[in-house]
């Protein structure tokens, strides 16, 4: 069955050092997504790309963060320069059809970033 | 965008009960979805249910929409220790995000 990857499971940094959150979407899907889930806390909207440009951010997506579809298959979420409140679990997420319209998201299993 | 709020917050049953999760949302919407996140690991979509349909099923798994009440419930029947886990409802609406409100955290006790 297709599924999302993403890479690395685990990652620790120092604070101030730049990140990159690699995820490969399902092969058909069209639009990827970006959310978070800092422990004990709900899962938060990020980032939506379709078509080789954000189509939607939130708050949180602020200029430390940019996203990337840099060939046919992966999707990247940068992080420029973290602090200690990124420290979270990143998922990508990704859809068929705009996300809800008709068909469901299918996640990644996440990639849990440590900032030291 | 707008979330569901999933209640009740915790729920513990035995293994073979049923287990009832309640949703409800603030405006109209497209459809409903229900998630299943196992601790630490992705989101899982269990069923989506339209804004036209008033009940679906799928295996084990009942799902009911009022859209009068807006509200909506997820019924995991025959309930086993595997499905322990947080569930989400998540309201869509054309156009907007998804989002995900605080769930509700399963616990099927063996």
């Amino acid at each position: 069955e297709p599924e999302v990857t993403q890479t690395p499971s685990h990652q620790v940094t120092q604070m101030g050092q730049e990140v990159i959150l690699r995820c490969v979407p399902i092969s058909n899907h069209l639009y990827f997504y970006w959310y978070r889930q800092i422990l004990g806390q709900k899962v938060e909207f990020l980032v939506s790309f379709y078509n080789n440009e954000i189509s939607e951010k939130s708050e949180i997506f602020d200029d430390q963060f940019s996203v990337e579809r840099p060939d046919g298959s992966n999707f990247t979420l940068k992080i420029r320069s973290t602090k200690l409140e990124d420290s979270a679990m990143y998922f990508c997420a990704s859809s068929v059809v705009s996300g809800g319209a008709t068909g469901e998201l299918f996640f990644g299993e996440g990639s849990r970033l440590t900032v030291l | 965008s707008q979330q569901g709020e999933e209640d009740p917050q915790a729920l513990s049953i035995q293994e073979g009960e049923n287990a009832t999760m309640n949703c409800s949302y603030k405006t109209s919407i497209n459809n409903l979805q229900w998630y299943r996140q196992n601790s630490g690991r992705g989101l899982v979509h269990l069923i989506l249910i339209r804004s036209n349909e008033r009940e679906k099923h799928s295996g084990r798994l009942r799902v009911t929409l009022d859209t009068s009440k807006k509200s909506s419930s997820l019924l995991i029947t025959a309930s086993r220790a595997a499905d322990t886990a947080s569930y989400f409802c998540a309201p869509y609406t054309s156009g907007s995000r998804l989002t995900f409100g605080e769930g509700t955290q399963l616990t099927v006790n063996p």
